[in-house]
């Protein structure tokens, strides 16, 4: 299977924990974003990045959520410190190079904080 | 106004007939949009993407954009019980920019009556 690969698909952490959410992109593929769905809520983007490049991190919380896509292995989002606030699902989508390409979304990771 | 607007239903339609999705956008400047698919609990699917003014269409399904009226819509012909889902719009302001955010609309929820 060729598509977006994301992992784990759920994660439970306690407050003050970290959390690391791991995305591969699909085959051909070097961009990467990343979204984030509250429950009953619409997704919401958070940063697109590039190999060793944040493109637009516009979307992301000032504190305690980084994000790095290095030149081998996957992106990784980064949340420090839980608190509850953050259980949400964490999607990865991912793009080929060029302008108006579609995004193409992995399975996602749903993280619950106790 | 929100971003991309789009009613949340439900829309329900029986079984066969045609199902009829609408989204509007309040930024004039936007240049692609997107519709996908998402069932409860899993992520989202690209059904469509369309960047012209006019219609586009791929098997049952048939995307309609006018930019002047900063209006797209969704049409399935045939609707499934399968087509059973939440239907997700995109829109990307400005990916020529290097800013290819998705600005998703919360959904429309649609039921297909078997």
């Amino acid at each position: 299977n060729a598509g977006v690969m994301q992992n784990p698909r759920h994660l439970v952490r306690r407050r003050g924990q970290e959390a690391r959410l791991r995305c591969s992109p699909m085959k051909g593929h070097s961009h990467v974003y990343w979204y984030r769905q509250l429950p009953e809520e619409g997704l919401k983007f958070m940063v697109y990045l590039q190999k060793e490049n944040i493109i637009d991190e516009s979307g992301m919380p000032k504190e305690r959520f980084s994000a790095e896509f290095p030149k081998e292995g996957p992106s990784i989002l980064r949340i420090q410190q839980v608190v509850r606030g953050d259980s949400a699902a964490y999607f990865c989508a991912s793009s080929p190079p060029g302008n108006n390409q579609p995004q193409h979304f992995g399975d996602g990771t749903r993280l619950s904080i106790l | 106004q929100k971003e991309v607007e789009q009613n949340s239903g439900p829309l329900s339609v029986p079984e066969g007939a045609i199902a009829s999705l609408n989204c509007t956008y309040s930024d004039r400047g936007s240049q692609s949009f997107f519709w996908y698919r998402q069932y409860s609990g899993k992520s989202p699917e690209l059904i469509m993407f369309i960047y012209s003014n006019g219609d586009k269409e791929d098997g049952r399904f048939t995307a309609q954009l006018n930019k002047a009226s900063q209006y797209v819509s969704l049409l399935i012909r045939d609707s499934q019980p399968s087509d059973s889902a939440t239907y997700l719009c995109a829109v990307n302001r400005s990916p020529d920019t290097g800013r290819r955010a998705l600005t998703f609309g919360s959904g429309t929820r649609l039921q297909v009556q078997p």
